[in-house]
């Protein structure tokens, strides 16, 4: 079952702040976080494992809360390289089956 | 090296006829993955392999065969092809699920348009 990635889309400035959100039904073993560019294939950002774990990628950072069954992204002081579609991905118990939401549009305007 | 690879990039079929996409990694990966991208829905899971013979349904296996019969390759099958299918597939790999480092390798892509 897929995750729910919360928002679909946003668009903002250089400079702004951005959070994404990622929540399964089923207890998750770990989150994965990718972004993909327009015509390009995912590239993966970070994962993080069940023990409620930060984790941080240049200004892109992001939490994982197993009790609740989700994660976010945040991204601080957005760059236009940042724009792009961001996708959680989320492993079950067992670890080996990756199952990724429906992606969230992110457009950073100058 | 070369990552993971797809094969053909780009292909159109008519209705009815049959392919076989190709996907092979060079990182000796046991994780393999095949899913399908559509607009608004996200990467959406067709088929994946935990090893060299072995393969498993995901979300939306209906229409596609795999098999897994060397590690490094992962073929998906489209047996009579219909329109629904016109899609870009990802092809991805990984180490052994579960851990800090197993994060997915993806393939360029393959753009699948049935008419």
């Amino acid at each position: 079952q897929q995750p729910v990635q919360s928002p679909q889309a946003v668009i903002l400035r250089e400079g702004e702040d951005a959070v994404i959100n990622c929540s399964s039904s089923k207890a998750l073993y770990s989150v994965h976080w990718y972004r993909q560019k327009h015509g390009e294939a995912p590239v993966f950002l970070m994962i993080l494992l069940k023990g409620g774990e930060q984790k941080g990628h240049e200004k892109i950072s992001a939490s994982f809360n197993e009790k609740k069954q989700q994660s976010s992204l945040y991204l601080t002081a957005s760059q236009l390289s940042y724009s792009g579609t961001y996708f959680c991905g989320t492993e079950g118990e067992y670890g080996n089956k990756l199952v990724f939401g429906a992606g969230t549009i992110l457009r950073v305007k100058s | 090296n070369a990552g993971v690879t797809q094969t053909p990039k780009f292909r159109v079929l008519k209705t009815g006829q049959s392919m076989t996409l190709l996907c092979a990694q060079d990182m000796n990966h046991e994780y393999m993955y095949w899913y399908r991208q559509d607009p608004g829905m996200g990467l959406r899971l067709i088929h994946y392999s935990v090893g060299e013979g072995t393969t498993a349904k995901g979300e939306v296996p209906d229409g596609y065969n795999v098999s897994r019969l060397k590690k490094q390759n992962f073929l998906l099958g489209l047996e009579s092809a219909a329109p629904s299918q016109t899609s870009v597939y990802f092809c991805a790999s990984s180490r052994r699920g579960g851990a800090s480092n197993t994060e997915a390798f993806f393939g360029q892509g393959t753009r699948l348009t049935v008419v």
